[in-house]
Formats: structure tokens, sequence, C-alpha cells
């Protein structure tokens, strides 16, 4: 089945600085990929995604760029915010006829400091 | 708020035990996503269905089982129930369910604790 890894684990950077996530996955097959972030105690919301015919996507301070030869795509965050701060998770997904697979990422906790 | 409405919010029973987690969708979305957040493993994909039909099919146990009835309302039953078991189960939907990716609302989730 699908793996997908997420690096880093934790980031912290300062108000302003961009922050980048990372994620690798193994299925060739995977088609769709959205990231979402989850604050604490709260449900996940989607923030961006991109399909796999795309190989960047930009939405106001937030980018995703997908590399489909190696395999891994990225989240950019620029001029961050201490509202920025959350878990962030990337999913790879097989969209298809049959249905939605999603496999998702350990996730990343993003600390903002003000 | 999503629009996705989830019961009960927070549920505790023992091990050996079944316990049924409740999904009503957005209106119009016809598409159900069940989840599993744990601690140790994560955000894990259990199930979809789309429709009232099942249509994908993730790291679900065999002791879990899910359904999704003719007005779009889903629910998972989780049956003998381990410690492991415990975690934080979301449901989310989506307006469709096959080739083209629309967007998943989750619900608030429904924390369930097996003692």
């Amino acid at each position: 089945g699908e793996n997908v890894e997420q690096h880093p684990s934790t980031l912290s950077v300062q108000e302003g600085d961009s922050a980048v996530i990372k994620c690798t996955y193994s299925d060739s097959a995977s088609n769709y990929f959205p990231w979402y972030k989850q604050e604490l105690g709260k449900r996940p919301q989607l923030i961006i995604d991109i399909r796999s015919n795309v190989g960047e996507k930009k939405d106001q301070r937030i980018a995703v760029t997908l590399n489909k030869t190696a395999k891994h795509f990225s989240l950019h965050i620029t001029e961050t915010q201490p509202e920025d701060s959350a878990v962030y998770f990337c999913a790879a997904s097989m969209v298809g006829d049959t249905g939605n697979q999603f496999y998702f990422g350990t996730g990343t906790s993003l600390t903002v400091i003000p | 708020d999503s629009g996705v409405t989830q019961t009960p919010k927070h549920l505790i029973t023992a091990t050996g035990q079944r316990v049924t987690l409740r999904c009503s969708p957005r209106s119009g979305d016809l598409s159900v996503y069940w989840y599993q957040q744990s601690l140790d493993q994560g955000l894990q994909f259990l199930i979809q269905y789309y429709n009232g039909e099942e249509r994908a099919k993730g790291n679900i146990l065999e002791r879990f089982s899910a359904q999704q009835f003719p007005d779009l309302h889903s629910e998972l039953n989780l049956s003998s129930l381990e410690l492991g078991d415990s975690a934080l189960y979301f449901c989310a939907s989506s307006v469709g369910g096959g080739a083209i990716p629309y967007e998943q609302y989750f619900g608030p989730g429904t924390r369930l604790t097996v003692t």
C-alpha cells in the first residue's frame, strides 16, 4: 500500500519567516495531494491541494509543489503569522471512479514565534 | 462549523464492548469518509461510502464495520473493543467521491475511550 512520510515533525519559525514542510509518497498511482491544518482540539481543515497533472499551486501565502518523478511534495507558507501555528498533515490519495483512498503523513507541529 | 455532525461527542466503554458512532454529512454531500486519529498512528483512513455504497477501504479492522443509509447519514460500528481502539474518530463528507476530488469537510469527531 501507499506510504507517506512527512518531515519535520516539529518546526519553529519566527513570525514573518517562511516555513516548509516536505512529504514523500511511495505509490506512483497517487494522483491527488491535499494538505490539512489542524488546530489544537479542532477538526482538520483543507488548506490547499494539488493534482498530479500540476507542478505547483499557490493561494495567497500558501503554496504547494509536486515532483512526480521524485514522488515528493511540499507545503510552503510565507510571511508566517502566529495564527499559522497548528499541526499540518499531508496526504496522498488515489482518486478514481472506484473511490478515493487517503494516506496521511504523521503531521508537522508548526509554531510561529511572535 | 463545517455542517458535518457527529454523535456522540465522547464515549467511554469497556474492553470487549460494541459501540456505534454516527455521522450526518453536509446537506447535498453524497460521500462520507471515516478516519481514526490516535497519538501513535496519526490520521488513518478507514472507509469511504458514496450514495449508500461502499467505495474505498483503508486500514479498517475486521472488527469494525460501517454503512451509509438512504438518508445519507453513516454509522461506524466498532466491536470487541480493545484498549488500542481508543482514539478520535472523524467523519468527513464531500459532494462527490469519484475521479474528481472534492474538498472534504470534517466533523467535530467522537472521542472514544476504551477502559
